[in-house]
């Protein structure tokens, strides 16, 4: 699979690789963290979340891994399909209470067959 | 369940002039977040309303406003429009059992000429 160290706007892949997407996050004190995928003319699809008392959480062909230590949230997908092609935000919920989420720059992930 | 709708779509209006924003929720869902989504500076989150009242704000000027009604429909408002006004306006909903999983809806593209 590929990956990158630093938040990259782009990210080309092969289908079937594994692809991580990489984001830094500004507040060590949030606690609850979230990607979204983005397609064109759509709004964010909600991917999948993770709070601060845990390291990583999986769901269906995604991974996401949160190092408190750097501040830094990474999105694993499994098996890239084309489908999977799209602008993908991390964001971090700075709300005292309920919800003021806080985004990424974005990382447009192409996928080609 | 159907999800967060946004109306309208599509907005065209001039300088100076102000607009009004709205957004249903998905059902059952009592918080609901604005974000104003531009090339230049990406997802900016604007206010959050829960049960008619503003609980998070973003930093955005005074001529954004907002408002929730009690069957937590909310509108967006912004006067005085200025060419940078120009973009998406998201809103997303989120159920009080979970609040900060925000669903969001597909926007309302402003163009202000």
């Amino acid at each position: 699979g590929e990956s990158v160290g630093l938040h990259l706007p782009t990210l080309s892949v092969q289908e079937g690789d594994n692809s991580i997407i990489n984001c830094a996050y500004s507040n060590s004190a949030s606690d609850y963290f979230i990607w979204y995928k983005q397609e064109s003319g759509k709004g964010p699809q909600f991917i999948i979340d993770i709070r601060s008392n845990m390291d990583k959480r999986q769901g269906q062909r995604v991974t996401v891994l949160l190092n408190k230590t750097v501040k830094h949230l990474s999105l694993q997908i499994a098996a890239t399909q084309p489908g999977d092609s799209a602008v993908y935000f991390c964001a971090e919920n700075i709300g005292q209470a309920g919800t003021a989420l806080i985004f990424g720059k974005g990382t447009t992930l192409s996928v080609s067959s | 369940k159907a999800g967060v709708t946004q109306t309208p779509r599509y907005l065209i209006k001039t300088r100076g002039q102000q607009v009004t924003l709205s957004c249903s929720p998905i059902s059952g869902h009592r918080s609901v977040s604005w974000y104003q989504q531009t090339p230049g500076q990406g997802l900016q989150f604007l206010f959050e309303y829960f049960s008619e009242t503003q609980r998070n704000k973003g930093n955005f000027p005074g001529r954004f406003s907002g408002r929730q009604f009690s069957n937590s429909r909310s509108e967006m408002n912004v006067s005085t429009l200025e060419l940078g006004d120009s973009a998406l306006y998201l809103c997303a909903s989120s159920d009080l059992a979970d609040q900060e999983t925000q669903y969001f809806g597909p926007g309302t593209r402003l163009l202000v000429l």
